[in-house]
């Protein structure tokens, strides 16, 4: 298996651009999460879905923030528009409910808001 | 509600010296319990996890860690750190039961140091 994909993995911008980050998780497995780790604030929990359902959103900073899963094999974290203080480490994670809930992470997007 | 403590930011310790990370919980319910790490510029990496059964769980590269009921503690141990174990580890709890239920809740992790 391939694990969690994700892109970019790098991605600098400017401020008020939007920006999208995308997920491809494990295939069969039922929950997807979003996080955002930085130094000072370390690993949040932004949002995460049951079978393609937002199911807890309260992490999620700001209006700026939305998060989508049209289908079980693709999620997208879109910033619009982003701020200097988005930037950070953006980590997708995936997991399945026949196993005992342990989270597969992906290799992070690491976003830089100039 | 569930928590995870994990005293300190920081451990260092010598090449070959025992590796002891600290890690409480807190959970109204038996939980499941797991152990991440970090390397520099990568993602988490789960290195070893308790659900039922035996409480002294092995993980990779040498980790350990026992479930500690009375202790609500589940702390990871290696006898003898090398270097490549320099990494930031993430203690994390969920309920324990398998299924939709599945949001880890982590602490703020600790940072290792290993000192040639």
């Amino acid at each position: 298996d391939a694990g969690v994909i994700q892109s970019p993995r790098h991605e600098v911008t400017e401020m008020g651009q939007e920006v999208t980050l995308r997920c491809k998780p494990i295939s069969g497995h039922n929950s997807l999460f979003w996080y955002r780790q930085t130094m000072m604030r370390g690993l949040e929990l932004l949002i995460y879905f049951n079978n393609n359902v937002p199911i807890d959103d309260s992490g999620m900073p700001e209006d700026r923030f939305s998060a989508k899963m049209p289908n079980a094999s693709f999620s997208t974290l879109k910033i619009q528009p982003s701020e200097p203080r988005d930037s950070a480490v953006y980590f997708c994670a995936s997991s399945s409910w026949t196993g005992f809930n342990e989270q597969f992470f992906g290799p992070g997007t690491r976003l830089t808001v100039l | 509600a569930q928590s995870v403590t994990q005293l300190g930011s920081h451990v260092s310790v010598s090449e070959g010296a025992l590796v002891l990370l600290r890690c409480n919980y807190s959970s109204s319910v038996p939980p499941y319990l797991f152990w991440y790490v970090q390397y520099p510029n990568q993602g988490l990496q789960l290195l070893l996890k308790y659900t039922t059964g035996a409480t002294l769980v092995k993980g990779i590269n040498g980790f350990e860690a026992e479930f500690k009921k009375s202790e609500t503690s589940f702390h990871l141990t290696k006898p003898s750190a090398h270097m490549s174990d320099a990494a930031e580890y993430f203690c994390a709890v969920t309920l324990g039961t398998p299924g939709a239920n599945s949001k880890l809740t982590f602490g703020k992790g600790i940072t290792l140091s290993v000192r040639p």
